[in-house]
């Protein structure tokens, strides 16, 4: 089963910054919060991951709470394009044993 | 660089029947690993595959089946096909090493009718 927690939906108007939340209150010491996206019907995007710092890339950011217990996920100004199913993921670190569990993951729409 | 290829990226086949899926990993990436996405179930892991072996498996029958060759590239394949197999198949490549991250393909569409 999943190990995080998103809200089914969201919306976000364009040109502003979309932050999508994830709870992963079990997250173990050396699990990694991976963020992919998936645009209707194509494979999923690779976005982000990270350990206990705040990342950056220039998709986004990945900001996580000094418990490590929840993450968000900040698209500085979203775009129709990024209107998406957004999936908050807790791995291991990938390369031992390659195995991703989705959960439902969150509807992100932007509006013009 | 180019990236995960999966072909045939549709396919309509009927109950009974066998089919054979291929992914293409990004060049130089050992680990493939195989998910179905269905509406009811979302995206579940099948397997993953790393230098010819398969390295870990998720909860599906024993239609479901994988194999990979020297140059990476994988096959899964599914015999005696029933509706829910119906799906969304993806295939992921990474390196396979410590802290890499997996690169998903376009996917193949399954329909049985």
């Amino acid at each position: 089963d999943a190990k995080t927690t998103q809200p089914p939906s969201m919306d976000c108007a364009e040109g502003r910054a979309a932050n999508l939340p994830c709870n992963h209150s079990t997250i173990s010491g050396n699990e990694y919060v991976y963020w992919y996206r998936q645009i209707h019907s194509q494979g999923p995007q690779y976005i982000i991951h990270g350990l206990k710092n705040n990342e950056t890339n220039e998709m986004a950011s990945l900001i996580i709470t000094e418990d490590r217990k929840s993450s968000t996920l900040i698209l500085p100004h979203a775009t129709l394009r990024d209107t998406a199913v957004y999936y908050c993921i807790v791995s291991p670190p990938q390369g031992g044993s390659e195995k991703l569990v989705f959960g439902k993951g969150m509807k992100l729409t932007v509006n013009p | 660089k180019a990236g995960v290829t999966q072909t045939p990226r549709y396919l309509i086949k009927t109950r009974g029947q066998q089919v054979t899926l291929s992914c293409s990993p990004i060049s130089g990436h050992r680990s493939v690993s195989w998910y179905q996405q269905t509406p009811g179930q979302g995206l579940q892991f099948l397997f993953e595959y790393f230098s010819e072996t398969q390295r870990n498996k998720g909860n599906f029958p024993g239609r479901f089946s994988g194999r990979q060759f020297s140059n990476s590239r994988s096959e899964m394949n599914v015999s005696t096909l029933e509706l829910g197999d119906s799906a969304l198949y993806l295939c992921a490549s990474s390196s396979g090493t410590a802290r890499d991250t997996q690169y998903f393909g376009p996917g193949t569409r399954l329909t049985v009718l």
